[in-house]
């Protein structure tokens, strides 16, 4: 079957350093896309992952493990407009690049 | 550039009308798509477009048509609305198809079917 799993709620402070994980299994992987969505908005991209390893994008940096199915976000510098859902997605082999998304993990930055 | 653009941005369907959400984008992307977005059910694909003249289904086709006559494009058509339908429905496009690209989403259409 084909699964992707986040945490629901997560809650950090301003300034501080939040890991946002999420976990796949699915048939045929080509890599595993982040977005973030604020409320009522739109998601927008944030990171692409398709080798193991970590890509940094200045506070946003993503992980990736094929061989463990697993994946996360950090997030450095926390900043109030960081509260908002961060959505997993993995990109299924063939199939037209079809995404598998997450359910999104919800975050909460208090001052 | 607007990039990509839906109408209406809500709507409220009584149960068995039809109607066309509207989508289109300014980047000359090749690859357009209709996902839905339901509490505790993600985001889910209802069509998409690899091409002026090609669409596909996705997950949850059933209730929906697409067309994809220019590259600009992808209107999604409810041909019976259902409560079941009441959903938050995102447009989005990619450059390619053909290689991983990041996708950009419309402002979404919220329908309400009652």
């Amino acid at each position: 079957g084909q699964n992707i799993d986040q945490p629901t709620e997560m809650t950090a402070t301003e300034g501080a350093i939040v890991q946002i994980n999420c976990t796949y299994q699915t048939s045929g992987f080509n890599g595993l896309f982040w977005y973030q969505q604020h409320a009522g908005e739109a998601p927008t991209f944030l990171s692409y992952n398709v080798l193991d390893g970590l890509e940094e994008k200045g506070r946003f940096s993503s992980f990736l493990s094929r061989s463990k199915g697993y994946s996360y976000l950090l997030l450095k510098e926390l900043q109030m407009k960081d509260s908002a859902s961060y959505l997993c997605a993995v990109e299924r082999a063939g199939n037209n690049r079809k995404l598998i998304w997450g359910l999104g993990t919800s975050l909460a930055v208090n001052p | 550039n607007a990039g990509v653009t839906q109408t209406p941005k809500f709507q409220v369907l009584k149960t068995g009308q039809s109607m066309t959400l509207q989508c289109a984008q300014d980047m000359n992307h090749e690859y357009m798509s209709w996902y839905r977005q339901d509490p505790g059910m993600g985001l889910r694909l209802i069509h998409y477009s690899v091409g002026a003249g090609i669409t596909d289904q996705g997950e949850v086709p059933n209730g929906y048509n697409v067309s994809r006559s220019t590259t600009e494009d992808f209107p999604l058509r409810l041909l019976s609305a259902a409560p079941s339908q009441t959903s938050v429905y995102f447009c989005a496009s990619s450059y390619s198809f053909s290689t991983p690209v990041e996708q950009y989403f419309g402002p979404g259409t919220r329908l309400t079917v009652t």
